[in-house]
């Protein structure tokens, strides 16, 4: 089981610029999970995903963010017309159907906007 | 609403030192706790969690519902030990996190 993959690992946008991080679950995990960890501060929920449906976006940024998790396919975290303040490292997780709390992450993809 | 509150931000111990790190939460309900750990720039890995009650690399959390507590402790800290450290509760939402604590153990 190669465990919850995520590319980029590192991405350099400039302001104004689109991010796209992408995102495939551990084989047999249903639902995805996107953290946001700023420096100096914790992991900040963002959004919880299962196949095709947002189950929790509370913590998505009301503007420029967007998540999905198509049927087919890695789950994708999009960051249209990123600022300075996007500067983040960006952890996906996974977890097997039933099993909430028993989540596994990822790598994590490091956004630098210059 | 759930809250992980993660006092220091960094610990500093000598090698052979006992180690405790200390979390405290807020949640109406009844919360599962769990200790992650991050070694530097690496994915965040499961430590423990607290309904296993068992002790992982030497680490050992007991939950304090009285006190609303889940401290990490170990009782002789190594020098691969140090990383950063986090403490998360879930309840009715996704797993939510502390602000973590960056332990140091100077040889």
């Amino acid at each position: 089981n190669a465990g919850v993959m995520q590319n980029p690992r590192h991405l350099v946008r400039r302001r104004g610029q689109e991010a796209r991080l992408r995102c495939s679950p551990m084989k047999g995990h249903s639902h995805v999970y996107w953290y946001r960890q700023l420096p100096e501060e914790g992991l900040k929920f963002m959004v919880y995903l299962q196949k095709e449906n947002i189950i929790d976006e509370s913590g998505m940024p009301k503007e420029r963010f967007s998540a999905e998790f198509p049927k087919e396919g890695p789950s994708i975290l999009r960051i249209q017309q990123v600022v300075r303040g996007d500067s983040a490292a960006y952890f996906c997780a996974s977890s097997p159907p039933g099993q909430r709390n028993t989540i596994y992450f990822g790598e994590g993809s490091w956004l630098t906007v210059v | 609403a759930q809250r992980v509150t993660q006092p220091e931000k960094l610990l500093s111990v000598f090698k052979g030192a006992p180690v405790e790190l200390k979390c405290n939460y807020s949640y109406s309900g009844s919360p599962e706790l769990f200790w992650y750990v991050q070694y530097s720039r690496q994915r965040l890995q499961l430590l423990l969690r607290h309904i296993s009650r068992e002790s992982i690399k030497g680490f050992t959390a007991d939950l304090n519902k009285g006190e609303t507590s889940f401290h990490l402790k170990k009782p002789f800290a190594q020098e691969e030990d140090s990383a950063m450290y986090y403490c998360a509760l879930s309840g009715n939402t996704p797993l939510v996190f502390g602000k973590g604590t960056r332990l140091s153990v100077i040889a």
